[in-house]
């Protein structure tokens, strides 16, 4: 079965990064898109892009361009998000899913929740 | 950005009434609709695609209709199990962009 196993709860520090890793099982790693969605106050969902492990192309929202990149590592079934320069605002849960092409997500992982705070 | 517009925001409902959700795209979206469905502490789970599209092992209550720049998503004969909230999502354009929810409870 599909199931997309993400990394543990962060606390980190303003101005400080943290990577985020989602580990993919139960399907072809290469064959869907992870996509990357934040959820803030446990209500409205925002997508941050995606990567195409077969390639390495990543799209990425306008938004969320100088804060978040995008990797894979093909031999570990990983997909990594790399959030930088953390402040407040970045202060939620991060989900990655399986993407039906760049179209909707019919997989989710059980998300991560990222506190920043000194 | 296409902006999506949920409406209630949030609702009260019956064990065995019928409930409707709607969203509002603001352009024309060619039914790249979704809709998820997120229960306290869960993560989302997809239960229609292609505005009217039942992912599998989605119940058969949930169904999904609309086009152009209004949709809705449909329980018929509430479950206690269908407390959550619902998001709609576009993937018509980028940047994928979601509804900002409608939280479903019982009355």
């Amino acid at each position: 079965q599909v199931n997309l196993l993400q990394s543990g709860a962060a606390l980190v520090k303003p101005g400080a990064s943290v990577k985020l890793s989602c580990k993919a099982s139960g399907y072809t790693f290469t064959d869907y898109y992870i996509h990357w969605v934040k959820q803030s106050h446990g209500k409205s969902l925002e997508w941050i892009g995606y990567i195409n492990p077969n390639s390495g192309y990543t799209n990425y929202n306008e938004k969320f361009k100088s804060k978040a990149t995008l990797t894979v590592d093909k031999s570990t079934n990983t997909a990594y998000m790399e959030l930088s320069r953390l402040t407040s605002e970045d202060s939620a849960t991060y989900y990655c899913t399986r993407g039906w092409g760049g179209y909707y997500f019919d997989y989710w992982g059980q998300g991560v929740m990222v506190t920043v705070s000194s | 950005d296409i902006r999506m517009t949920q409406s209630p925001a949030s609702l009260s409902a019956s064990l065995g009434e019928t409930v409707n959700i709607e969203c509002l795209a603001s352009e024309d979206i060619y039914s790249d609709l979704a809709w998820y469905q997120q229960k306290p502490g869960k993560s989302p789970q997809l239960l229609i695609y292609n505005a009217n599209s039942l992912q599998n092992g989605v119940p058969s209550r949930f169904s999904g209709s609309g086009s152009g720049t209004q949709y809705s998503l449909k329980i018929n004969s509430l479950q206690s199990e269908d407390v959550a909230t619902y998001f709609c999502q576009q993937y018509n354009n980028y940047p994928r962009t979601f509804g900002g929810g409608t939280k479903l409870e019982l009355k």
